[in-house]
């Protein structure tokens, strides 16, 4: 099976603008999760979507939104972008579980660099 | 508000020495545990999981974890470190009937060849 891909690798951003990043599960996996990953701040969650609906969300201001499509992929756009929103934007795919064991499987994230 | 804290930033052991990272959580409920390994420049990998039943597992690469639910830890163990296993190390867990994984703040492993 062909992992979890995002799209594009690498981007490059003025402040102010607004980027969209795409994330393509596994095959059959229907869960997907957004992270924002920076060396200060490590991996912090960002949301989770299972079939269209948003499971959960974390702490980030409303600039950070998402979305996921019937065929399981998900969009994550930041809107007004601000310096501190450079960082590794990772999506990782999961198929649900009972009791919530599911394992997530990462894809190799993008890079965003906010100038 | 649930945490993981990896007591660790930065390891650095030879080769051949045994490795023990340390991982504490806070939440009440029943949880389920992950390591995650990320060598330099690739994807994050599943290292090893606990669900339910034996607290020990085992895990790729010669890696195991106990899960030790007095304590709320999940500390990662592997006997002889390679050199190969230079990369960063990060602990996760989700509670059960939450839609949500909490990441530590990783700890970077350095083995000297």
């Amino acid at each position: 099976k062909a992992g979890v891909t995002q799209t594009p690798r690498y981007l490059i951003k003025t402040r102010g603008q607004q980027v969209t990043l795409s994330c393509s599960p596994i095959s059959g996996h229907r869960s997907v999760s957004w992270y924002q990953q920076t060396p200060g701040q490590g991996l912090q969650f960002l949301f989770e979507y299972f079939s269209e609906t948003q499971r959960n969300k974390g702490n980030f201001p409303g600039r950070f939104s998402g979305r996921q499509f019937s065929n399981s992929r998900s969009e994550m756009n930041v809107s007004t972008l601000e310096l501190g929103d450079s960082a590794l934007y990772l999506c990782a795919s999961s198929q649900p579980a009972p009791g919530s064991q599911e394992t997530q499987y990462f894809g190799p994230g993008t890079r965003l660099l906010v100038l | 508000a649930q945490s993981v804290s990896q007591h660790n930033h930065h390891v650095i052991l030879s080769e051949a020495a045994s490795l023990e990272l340390g991982c504490n959580y806070s939440y009440g409920g029943t949880v389920n545990l992950f390591w995650y390994v990320q060598y330099p420049g690739q994807h994050l990998q599943l290292l090893l999981k606990y669900f339910s039943g034996d607290p020990l597992v085992k895990g790729i690469k010669g890696f195991e974890a106990e899960f030790i639910k007095s304590k709320f830890s999940f500390n990662l163990r592997k006997p002889s470190v390679q050199w190969s296993d230079t990369a960063e190390y990060f602990c996760a867990v989700r509670n059960t009937g939450g839609f949500k994984t909490i990441f530590g703040a990783g700890t970077r492993l350095f083995v000297k060849a």
